[in-house]
């Protein structure tokens, strides 16, 4: 079954830990992304990644950080997290030959700083 | 620019009506035109999408309309049921990538 797998699926912080929120897509699929959804402001992109070692700042990317050391994996780290970063986080996949329109949600995190 | 617009924020439908939900768009580079639905506790899943070559594409209840002139494109949902109770997301994508952008999202309920 196609999946991207997202964890953990809640966490609740505190300000300034580290903290890590994985994600794993089983479609080899080139393209990953992040997410933020908050109310009225929609899905904001964060940061994508063309393919392995290869990344880019999205429209929101401060305070954030990824890496694609292999091409199922797609971690978003929270260095030093603010209450500013608590909302719902979507990691998405798709390929970029046919069918690269189509991206494949993970099912979220949603995250607490307080 | 690469914004899409969307409306409205929240509708109510009652079982059997018609749900309308708008985007408007300026960026005339936008070649697909998706349309996301979101159920409460899962993340979005692609439900119809359109190129801007065609005026209308329907899938079962589910019809999107759109008006290239007018840079605005629609979602129409006949017979609306209980089930179709979610968040919709329009979007748009352009380049050789398909760098995508999302509307805010409209949060329908469709009540008995």
């Amino acid at each position: 079954e196609a999946q991207v797998t997202q964890n953990p699926r809640y966490l609740i912080t505190v300000t300034g830990k580290k903290l890590t929120v994985t994600c794993s897509q089983n479609m080899n699929h080139e393209y990953m992304s992040w997410y933020r959804q908050d109310p009225g402001l929609g899905l904001r992109q964060i940061y994508y990644s063309m393919n392995v070692e290869v990344t880019d700042k999205g429209d929101v990317p401060e305070g954030y950080k990824v890496s694609r050391k292999e091409k199922r994996n797609f971690p978003l780290i929270l260095e030093s997290p603010s209450p500013n970063q608590t909302s719902l986080y979507f990691c998405a996949s798709r390929g970029l030959g046919q069918g690269a329109n189509i991206q494949y949600f993970g099912a979220g995190t949603r995250l607490s700083v307080l | 620019q690469q914004q899409v617009k969307q409306s409205p924020q929240s509708l109510i439908v009652q079982k059997g009506g018609i749900s309308i939900i708008n985007c408007a768009y300026e960026n005339t580079a936008f070649d697909y035109f998706p349309w996301y639905q979101q159920f409460p506790g899962k993340g979005p899943a692609l439900l119809i999408a359109i190129r801007p070559d065609v005026s209308e594409k329907k899938e079962g209840r589910f019809t999107i309309s759109f008006n290239k002139s007018a840079k605005q494109f629609s979602l129409h949902i006949m017979d609306s049921q209980p089930g179709d109770s979610a968040t919709y997301f329009c979007a748009a994508s352009w380049g050789r990538y398909q760098k995508v952008t999302f509307g805010t999202g409209t949060k329908l309920q469709v009540i008995p």
